[in-house]
C-alpha cells in the first residue's frame, strides 16, 4: 500500500487556469508538507501543516492555498497559474517534530503552457 | 535559519568502487540528519539517517558519519552498483522545518 500518494502524476495546463493537487498519507503522521522541485532538483519547502494548522508557510505567492481537510490529506490549490509555476511537486509527512523522518509521495509534475 | 550546503553537485564512480558525498550545516542546533536517494521520475526515499548524539552508522553498504565539532556529515556508499545511480540529498533539521542540500547526482559506470 502506498504511504503519500499523490494526484495526478502528470498535469499539464494553460497559463492563467486554476489547478488542484491532491496527497493522502496512510502513516498516520501528524505534519505534512509540501515541496517545489525546481529543474535543478533544488527542494524547496512550500508548507507545513500540523494536525490541520498551518505552521510553515514559505515566501509562496498567495495564489498557492494549501487546504487540509483532516490529518491525513493536504491539498494544494493553485490560482492563476503562471509559466514559472512548471515544476514537480512533492508532498511528504512526518511525525511530530522534533526529528522525524519525512516519507515522501510521488510527485506531480506540472507544466504550465 | 540553517544552511546546508553539499559536495560534489556530480559524482562518477566505477561500478565496486565507493562513493562519498559530504554536506555541511551551520546551525548547530540541528540534531537530525537524513540522507535521501531520488531516482528518476520518483520521490526522495529515505535511505539513512542519524541524530546528534552518535557519531556513525551503517546499514549494509550505507554508512553515514557526523562530526558535530566541525558540523559536518558525510554519507558513504561502498561497493556501488549501477542501481545506485540516483540524486542523493543530505538534510539538516532542528525540528520543525528540513533544510536540504543541493542534492548529489551520482552515477555509476559498469
Amino acid at each position: 500500500d502506498t504511504a503519500v500518494s499523490q494526484t495526478p502524476k502528470y498535469l499539464v495546463t494553460q497559463m492563467g487556469n486554476d489547478k488542484s493537487i491532491k496527497c493522502e498519507q496512510n502513516l498516520g503522521h501528524d505534519t505534512m508538507y509540501w515541496y517545489k522541485q525546481d529543474s535543478k532538483k533544488f527542494l524547496k519547502i512550500m508548507f507545513s501543516y500540523n494536525n490541520k494548522e498551518l505552521i510553515i508557510n514559505e515566501t509562496v505567492p498567495n495564489r498557492f492555498s494549501p487546504k487540509s481537510p483532516d490529518k491525513a490529506h493536504l491539498n494544494l490549490h493553485i490560482n492563476s497559474l503562471e509559466l514559472g509555476d512548471s515544476a514537480v511537486y512533492f508532498c511528504a509527512s512526518s511525525v511530530l517534530p522534533p526529528g522525524g523522518a519525512q516519507y515522501f509521495g510521488p510527485g506531480t509534475r506540472l507544466t504550465v503552457l | 535559519g540553517e544552511n546546508v550546503e553539499q559536495h560534489p553537485s556530480t559524482l562518477s564512480v566505477q561500478e565496486g568502487d565507493s562513493a562519498v558525498i559530504k554536506c555541511t550545516y551551520s546551525d548547530s542546533a540541528s540534531n537530525y540528519f537524513p540522507w535521501y536517494k531520488q531516482e528518476l521520475g520518483k520521490g526522495p526515499q529515505l535511505i539513512i539517517d542519524i541524530r546528534s548524539n552518535v557519531g556513525e552508522k551503517k546499514d549494509q553498504r550505507i554508512a553515514v558519519t557526523l562530526n558535530k565539532t566541525a558540523k559536518h556529515f558525510s554519507l558513504h556508499i561502498t561497493e556501488t552498483q549501477p542501481e545506485d545511480s540516483a540524486v542523493y540529498f543530505c538534510a539538516a533539521t532542528t525540528g520543525n522545518q528540513f533544510y536540504f542540500g543541493t542534492g548529489t547526482s551520482l552515477t555509476v559506470i559498469p
